[in-house]
């Protein structure tokens, strides 16, 4: 158990609705990743935020959004959904903004239909 | 942009043998981290190597990392039916904040 929660496990919509997956970092830590992983395109890094503020963008589509709240949760949301988004979501966390072993919660599996 | 590389794709040994799985990437790094991936759960860290650093232990793994070909290697000894599993290499650069995966690599223990 890496202390990393992810909520929910196992999701299942429609196309064009609007999800929102949900992440609560190891106590103390102040970053928080979220990553997408896919047959196709593998483990991908989405965005990070550290200590509320965004740190850095990967290949986040436009359609998705995340924010990092004050109790240092984060949620990702994920709208327009399209049959492509179908993938597992991670959420990561580390203790530093940088160089830091990152541990990953169990993965939200997103399925669009 | 840079990204780990694993290599071989896919291992399968028999329970007591060494796996050895190798990484390349493309360009500087701060670290480069090993994860493991049990059938579609979450990665679990095993270790992490500094670019100033050649080699490391942690348990039964031994990973060693060569800046100047840009690759590393992940040496699991005497191998485990619970060792089976995906292993995911990843590479942070230097100010980027975000680690670059492999495709991971595949191995069977076979009891």
């Amino acid at each position: 158990d890496s202390g990393v929660t992810q909520t929910p496990k196992h999701l299942i919509t429609a196309t064009g609705q609007r999800v929102t997956l949900r992440c609560s970092p190891r106590s103390g830590d102040l970053s928080v990743y979220w990553y997408q992983q896919s047959l196709d395109q593998g483990l991908q890094f989405l965005i990070q935020y550290y200590n509320g503020e965004e740190r850095a963008k990967g290949n986040i589509l436009e359609r998705f959004s995340a924010q990092q709240f004050p109790d240092l949760h984060s949620e990702l949301n994920l709208s327009s959904l399209e049959l492509g988004d179908s993938a597992l979501y991670f959420c990561a966390s580390s203790a530093g903004d940088t160089y830091n072993e990152q541990f990953f919660g169990p993965g939200t599996r997103l399925t669009v239909l | 942009s840079q990204q780990g590389e694993e290599d071989p794709q896919a291992l399968s040994i028999q329970e007591g043998e060494n796996a050895t799985m190798n990484c390349s990437y493309k360009t500087s790094i701060n670290n480069l981290q090993w994860y493991r991936q049990n059938s579609g759960r979450g990665l679990v860290h095993l270790i992490l190597i500094r670019s100033n650093e050649r080699e490391k232990h942690s348990g039964r793994l031994r990973v060693t990392l060569d800046t100047s070909k840009k690759s590393s290697s992940l040496l699991i000894t005497a191998s485990r039916a619970a060792d089976t599993a995906s292993y995911f290499c990843a590479t942070e650069g230097y100010g980027n904040n975000r680690l670059a995966f492999g495709k991971g690599n595949q191995v069977v223990v076979i009891p």
